[in-house]
């Protein structure tokens, strides 16, 4: 099955600064990825995917890259604000199936 | 169009006792998914729902099962209590299996 973990459980960034978050995958053959916020006394919310046949995509403020060569995928927010705050989650899909295997989160910190 | 509800929002019990959780997925979605959110293990999928019938299964024991109505909403249980099944119990509904999930807020069952 896949596995999916994030690199650091917590990131703290100041305000107006860049973010990076990074995922790590298991499963050579996963081909969607897909990252989820995670607000304090919310469910998680779909941020933005990518398929394995780009290495990126853009959203609005955020950029997902996509290494398959080190399985590894990053979530980039430009001018963090304080509304980023939260946890963030990358996940893929496993075993040949569409439910999606979660990564254990990255706290978000933005400082004012 | 009103989100993912899920009630109730919080929940005591005691160990050994049965809960039943409730899902009003998106109107006009048909896929429902339960998951359980721990700080130890993170998101888990328990189970996936369509057409009333269950699609897929996560790894956990028959103490959780679920049903889904004609209407497309859910319901979950969780039989014998143990202190452990102490989560955030997520729902997400899509409109076809494998699309994008929309996760309601999540109810919190602590089992004293």
């Amino acid at each position: 099955g896949e596995s999916v973990g994030l690199h650091l459980p917590t990131l703290s960034v100041q305000e107006g600064d860049n973010s990076i978050i990074n995922c790590a995958y298991s499963n050579s053959a996963s081909d969607y990825f897909i990252w989820y916020k995670q607000e304090s006394g919310k469910g998680p919310q779909f941020i933005i995917d990518i398929r394995s046949n780009m290495d990126k995509r853009q959203g609005q403020r955020v950029t997902v890259l996509l290494n398959k060569t080190v399985k590894h995928l990053s979530l980039q927010i430009a001018a963090t604000q304080p509304g980023d705050s939260a946890v963030y989650f990358c996940a893929a899909p496993s075993g040949g199936s569409y439910i999606p295997t979660f990564g254990r989160g990255t706290s978000l910190i933005v400082h004012p | 169009k009103a989100g993912v509800t899920q009630t109730p929002r919080y929940l005591i019990k005691t160990r050994g006792q049965q809960v039943t959780l409730s899902c009003s997925p998106i109107s006009g979605h048909r896929s429902v998914s339960w998951y359980q959110q721990t700080p130890g293990q993170g998101l888990q999928f328990l189970f996936e729902y369509f057409s009333e019938t269950q699609r897929n299964k996560g790894n956990f024991p028959g103490r959780f099962s679920g049903r889904q109505f004609s209407n497309s909403r859910s319901e979950m249980n969780v039989s014998t209590l143990e202190l452990g099944d102490s989560a955030l119990y997520l729902c997400a509904s899509s409109w076809d299996r494998g699309g994008e999930q929309y996760f309601g807020p999540g109810t919190r069952l602590t089992v004293t």
